[in-house]
């Protein structure tokens, strides 16, 4: 199985809920990444996991909170956030952070923030 | 920041033409990946060079690295109109697995 998979695939919300974005891969990978991607942009890191710990935080908002309960999940929590937080994110994993190795991505979830 | 610079930022052919795309970058690197993306899903790896490889090959795709020069280029041999989708390079930036892509190519194959 070399799916990374992510739900939901669209989300509308306002800037005063609270949603969370889910990501699940059972590739046994030990890294684990979030990236925001503009419409025409290259994606942007946001936050990294490697073996279940935050290794890289690119300055991300707090209103972005993540969160890996286990190896194979990955959440990203999502508060008070702004029109401009509107964008693709995307979820990627991949066998070890290091730099030698493919990352495999999900499909995105589109978040519209109204 | 180190980051990948592409051209062309678009490019329109017709199929079963070959396509080329550059990709150039600030500082050295361990590797350089292309990605595809279709339009609006996630990103599919191609390839991987290492900086200790100047030429890779995976099927109609070729890669070039020459580090002195700090670039890179992807050939798509006999193209596809589904091969119609972004591509993306993107270099190590020498921190745990961190990525930073470049601007990317739009690629438009028509039939």
């Amino acid at each position: 199985d070399t799916e990374v998979t992510q739900t939901p695939k669209h989300l509308v919300m306002g800037m005063t809920n609270k949603k969370s974005l889910k990501c699940e891969q059972h590739m046994g990978h030990r890294a684990m990444y979030w990236y925001k991607q503009k419409a025409k942009k290259p994606p942007e890191l946001m936050f990294v996991y490697s073996y279940e710990k935050l290794s890289i935080n690119e300055s991300v908002p707090s209103r972005f909170s993540p969160e890996c309960p286990n190896s194979s999940l990955l959440n990203l929590h999502l508060h008070a956030l702004q029109p401009e937080d509107s964008a693709l994110y995307l979820c990627a994993s991949s066998d070890n952070a290091a730099v030698y190795y493919e990352q495999y991505f999900g499909p995105g979830t589109r978040l519209t923030v109204t | 920041s180190q980051q990948g610079e592409e051209d062309p930022q678009a490019l329109s052919i017709q199929e079963g033409e070959n396509a080329t795309m550059n990709c150039s970058y600030k500082t050295s690197i361990n590797n350089l990946q292309w990605y595809r993306q279709n339009s609006g899903r996630g990103l599919v790896h191609l390839i991987l060079i290492r900086s200790n490889e100047r030429e890779k090959h995976s099927g109609r795709l070729r890669v070039t690295l020459d580090t002195s020069k700090k670039s890179s280029s992807l050939l798509i041999t006999a193209s596809r109109a589904a091969d119609t989708a972004s591509y993306f390079c993107a270099t190590d930036a020498r921190q745990g697995g961190k990525l930073i892509f470049g601007q990317g190519t739009e690629l438009s194959v028509k039939p």
